[in-house]
């Protein structure tokens, strides 16, 4: 069984600063490991991916997530936040290779002040 | 360059009427799947089909029917449409060889059951 937490539903932050987006799993084998972003109106969008390669993985526009296998976390970070990236950010872990082996968080909602 | 595509974006239906989602991908992916996301529920799989000629249930598949028509076409069935059933609903697809593959999304169809 595997499981993933996204810790906070919501988070604002001032443009400029930095942005963490908090997510925790739990797997029974090794997993893969994706950021998915989502604007207003729009579909899931990958912005990164873990799979047992480099534990620090850079992903598109500054965005970069750090697998921690010892704290089963794998949160995502930006340096300096841009009002562009205000959308909902998905956490989702995978277990072999079957199809129906992807589970999803339930979102962080990435709010971006002036 | 249209990736997933899904019809129609928006729908407005009458509790117990039927309609027929459509989603075409054109990436030669071999999986499809249909997500519903509802809010602070994250997404949920509905159905999925590994490969042309196969389907299978998801996490939340009653009250919808599915059918891979092609290598390139999922279409999800609602018989017998319920208030329950507003949401928005997505369609991905991916080449799942392995456990390291990315699911790409349509760009979502809201459907509102009255």
């Amino acid at each position: 069984a595997q499981s993933v937490t996204q810790l906070d539903s919501h988070v604002s932050v001032s443009e400029g600063t930095p942005v963490l987006l908090r997510c925790n799993y739990s797997s029974s084998y090794s997993p893969s490991l994706f950021w998915y972003v989502q604007h207003p109106n729009k579909g899931l969008q990958l912005l990164l991916k873990y799979t047992s390669a480099a534990t620090l993985v850079k992903g598109i526009n500054g965005f970069e997530a750090e697998f921690k296998k010892s704290e089963t976390s794998f949160h995502l970070t930006k340096p300096s936040a841009h009002m562009s990236d205000a959308a909902e950010y998905f956490c989702v872990v995978r277990t072999g290779g079957g199809a129906d082996g992807l589970t999803f968080g339930k979102g962080t909602h990435l709010i971006i002040q002036p | 360059n249209a990736g997933v595509t899904q019809t129609p974006k928006f729908q407005v239906l009458k509790t117990g009427q039927s309609m027929t989602l459509q989603c075409a991908q054109d990436m030669n992916h071999n999986s499809m799947y249909w997500y519903r996301q509802d809010p602070g529920m994250g997404l949920r799989l509905i159905y999925y089909s590994a490969s042309e000629g196969t389907t299978d249930k998801g996490e939340v598949p009653n009250g919808y029917n599915v059918s891979r028509l092609n290598k390139r076409e999922f279409s999800l069935r609602l018989e017998s449409a319920a208030p329950s059933q507003t949401s928005v609903y997505f369609c991905a697809s991916g080449s799942l060889a392995g456990y390291a593959g990315e699911l790409f999304f349509g760009e979502g169809s809201r459907l509102t059951v009255l």
